[in-house]
């Protein structure tokens, strides 16, 4: 079977530093979605592309997340500066277009900011 | 707007035992709705969805019928097992759009021999 595939699958690093989390969604699939998973918050929405264009990112803090998709293969979510509450598994997942098409999910990136 | 409730956890039963984890929703139109599952260090997984009112979805002895006159979703499984614990993720997709989701808030099952 096909599955989106996410790295790292975990990450320690100190606080301030640079976090990239990179996603490979299903080949064919023409939406990318990033969720935040936490035990308080559950999981929310980050940001989703569509034919690799953003087309919402209300979910994402601006000042220091960013998402892009480089090309059709590859997402990316970058944390600059990171901090401590940014401590969480993050997920991507990858779909059709059309509202009877289901998400597909990768295992997520377990991510721990000291 | 699109939201989905989902019942209070977490749910404990024995093995073998009836479940039933209640789903309603609100959507603008005809959304379609899933049910998936999370087990423990894994990613969301596709149980099963609905497309349409009256559809039932099936799968792994898990099912759920799409009852628009209730605006539920509940899902059900006649006789559960160590294996299915997990955290289950009610959602629904608005009939028009990019495909975003609107999910639960998760049920926690654990099931004891």
């Amino acid at each position: 079977d096909a599955r989106v595939t996410q790295t790292p699958r975990h990450k320690v690093t100190e606080m301030g530093q640079e976090v990239t989390m990179r996603c490979q969604p299903i080949l064919g699939h023409n939406t990318v979605f990033w969720y935040r998973q936490t035990m308080m918050q559950g999981l929310e929405l980050l940001a989703y592309f569509r034919n690799r264009a953003p087309l919402d990112d209300s979910g994402m803090p601006k000042d220091r997340f960013s998402a892009e998709m480089p090309d059709a293969t590859l997402a990316t979510l970058k944390i600059q500066p990171s901090e401590p509450r940014d401590s969480a598994v993050y997920f991507c997942a990858s779909g059709l277009t059309g509202g009877n098409q289901p998400q597909h999910f990768g295992d997520g990136t377990r991510l721990s900011i000291l | 707007g699109n939201s989905v409730t989902q019942m209070e956890g977490p749910v404990t039963l024995s093995e073998e035992a009836f479940l039933t984890i209640n789903c309603t929703y609100t959507a603008t139109g005809y959304p379609s709705l899933f049910w998936y599952v999370q087990y423990p260090g894994e990613g969301l997984q596709l149980l099963l969805k609905a497309t349409k009112a009256d559809d039932k979805g099936s799968n792994k002895g898990f099912e759920a019928t799409y009852r628009k006159e209730t605006t539920s979703f509940h899902l059900e499984k006649g006789s559960v097992q160590v294996s299915d614990s997990a955290v289950y993720f009610c959602a629904l997709s608005p009939p028009v759009g990019g495909n975003q989701f609107y999910f639960g808030t998760g049920t926690s099952l654990t099931v004891i021999p």
